[in-house]
């Protein structure tokens, strides 16, 4: 079973910072079955990338998706007052089929 | 617009059954496989459960496997999972989540969008 693990646990930045959230598979996992998502208190998750790179149906373009293999990055620019919230990556693997998820990056106001 | 609305939630003791609804509206429901995904409150995510456009396959995560059963209805535009032998561990806000594409197959969703606001499940004496 592929394990996700997510850094750091929480990160403090303050608006207008950059914020760079890192996502380690323990295999090899292909770009096309990667998704990060956003979660606020009280809501749901709600995907921002998927295929690792791609932007879901109206995400701001300061959210970007990068890497491959077993090193994957979701980053925000420009922090803006309603990005604070956590975050995780999802990986899908086919045989079977079968859905993990990270353990989430939690950005706060510093 | 998409809306997922779960219901179905509540406090059951430990050995017990309990039945979570979900409405689809919005989006051809016939078309779409679904998914339930669950959370533990402040904690991380997993997938329970998922199941195909015409019910013709259905995958479940290894700690329900035997005891939950995911359903559909397309008349209704619904989506069920019936849960059995209840355990303190399945204790969670349980969200439906869509497939992302019409393709129909649960085993080809790749992500999920959009999700439900959640029913929460609470197993305790």
């Amino acid at each position: 079973e592929i394990v996700l693990t997510q850094s750091p646990g929480t990160l403090s930045l303050s608006p207008g910072e950059r914020a760079t959230l890192s996502c380690r598979a323990s295999q090899s996992v292909s770009s096309r079955y990667l998704a990060w998502y956003q979660q606020k208190p009280g809501q749901a998750p709600r995907v921002l990338i998927y295929g690792a790179s791609s932007r879901a149906t109206g995400i701001p373009d300061r959210f970007s998706g990068s890497g491959s293999g077993t090193d994957f990055t979701l980053t925000i620019s420009r922090l803006e007052p309603e990005d604070f919230a956590v975050y995780f990556c999802q990986q899908f693997g086919s045989s079977p089929p079968k859905w993990t998820f990270g353990q989430g990056t939690k950005v706060e106001i510093k | 617009e998409v809306q997922l609305v779960e219901s179905g939630g509540g406090l059951v003791p430990p050995g017990r059954s309990l039945r979570l609804s979900c409405a689809a509206s919005g989006f051809t429901f016939a078309h779409y496989a679904m998914h339930w995904v669950r959370q533990v409150p402040g904690k991380g995510l997993e997938w329970v459960s998922g199941i195909s456009w015409n019910s013709g396959s259905r995958g479940y995560a290894d700690s329900v496997k035997g005891r939950f059963t995911i359903s559909r209805d397309n008349a209704k535009n619904s989506l069920y999972l019936q849960m059995n032998s209840l355990r303190a561990e399945d204790t969670a806000l349980y969200y439906c989540a869509k497939g992302p594409d019409s393709n129909g197959y649960f085993e080809r969703d790749n992500w999920f969008d959009p999700w439900g606001q959640g029913t929460l499940v609470t197993v305790s004496s």
